[in-house]
């Protein structure tokens, strides 16, 4: 089975970073490109990343461009999203994905002085 | 970025009716490589989102086949016939064809 576990939110001050952890298991992740997404309270849905299986390419949303660092540590089977610089509108749950079919619960991060 | 138009932003319907959901596209969906990376998701409340139909219309593992996906180019539609308790939630259309990636605003399906 398919699991994919976040960690790494909380409450933050803005300009402060954080780093969350993906852990995934249950298929071959090296073999996979992963996603980080993000839905602020009460709003949609934003993508906001996207690995290649082998690190190769990475692609990111304008509005974290330049603040957020997406990576990967196939021999851990381990996601990562650091975030730095962060914002008040950065506060939303964040999730991992594999493709858009398997998603991991999600982890909070709010930003607030 | 690709604007992704998703209407209504929400439906009330009795259990056993049927409904229709659209998504439209500031430009064509189709990549390069000819198909069209189109995908509709549920998110049922409290949960995290799942993955219904792929590439406009391919139902995903474990799907029923009460939704469909049809479409092309930039307009796009998810029916539900014979709606279930347990398809009652926010519907989520993505497009994965160009970079960044967008989502529509949502649907939200309510019990009438």
């Amino acid at each position: 089975e398919v699991q994919l576990v976040e960690s790494g939110g909380g409450l933050v001050k803005p300009g402060s970073s954080l780093k969350l952890s993906c852990v995934a298991s249950g298929f071959t992740f090296s073999s996979y490109g992963m996603h980080w997404i993000r839905q602020a309270p009460k709003k949609g849905l934003e993508w906001i990343a996207l690995i290649y299986y082998d690190s190769s390419n990475k692609y990111y949303a304008d509005s974290v461009k330049g603040r957020f660092t997406i990576s990967r540590d196939n021999s851990k089977n381990t996601l990562y999203l650091e975030m730095n610089s962060l914002r008040s509108e950065d506060t939303a749950m964040y999730y991992c994905a594999k493709s858009w079919v398997n998603w991991g619960q999600g982890v909070m991060v709010t930003v607030s002085s | 970025d690709v604007v992704m138009t998703q209407t209504p932003p929400s439906l009330s319907v009795a259990i056993g009716q049927s409904v229709s959901i659209s998504c439209k596209s500031s430009q064509s969906l189709v990549h390069s490589d000819g198909k069209t990376y189109l995908n509709w998701l549920l998110q049922n409340p409290g949960q995290s989102p799942k993955r219904l139909i792929y590439q406009v219309s391919n139902l995903g593992s474990g799907v029923p086949d009460r939704f469909s996906g049809t479409g092309s180019e930039k307009d796009f539609t998810l029916k539900i016939s014979r709606v279930e308790a347990e398809d009652l939630g926010v519907y989520h259309c993505v497009q994965a064809t160009h970079v960044p990636y967008t989502f529509g605003a949502g649907t939200k399906l309510e019990l009438k």
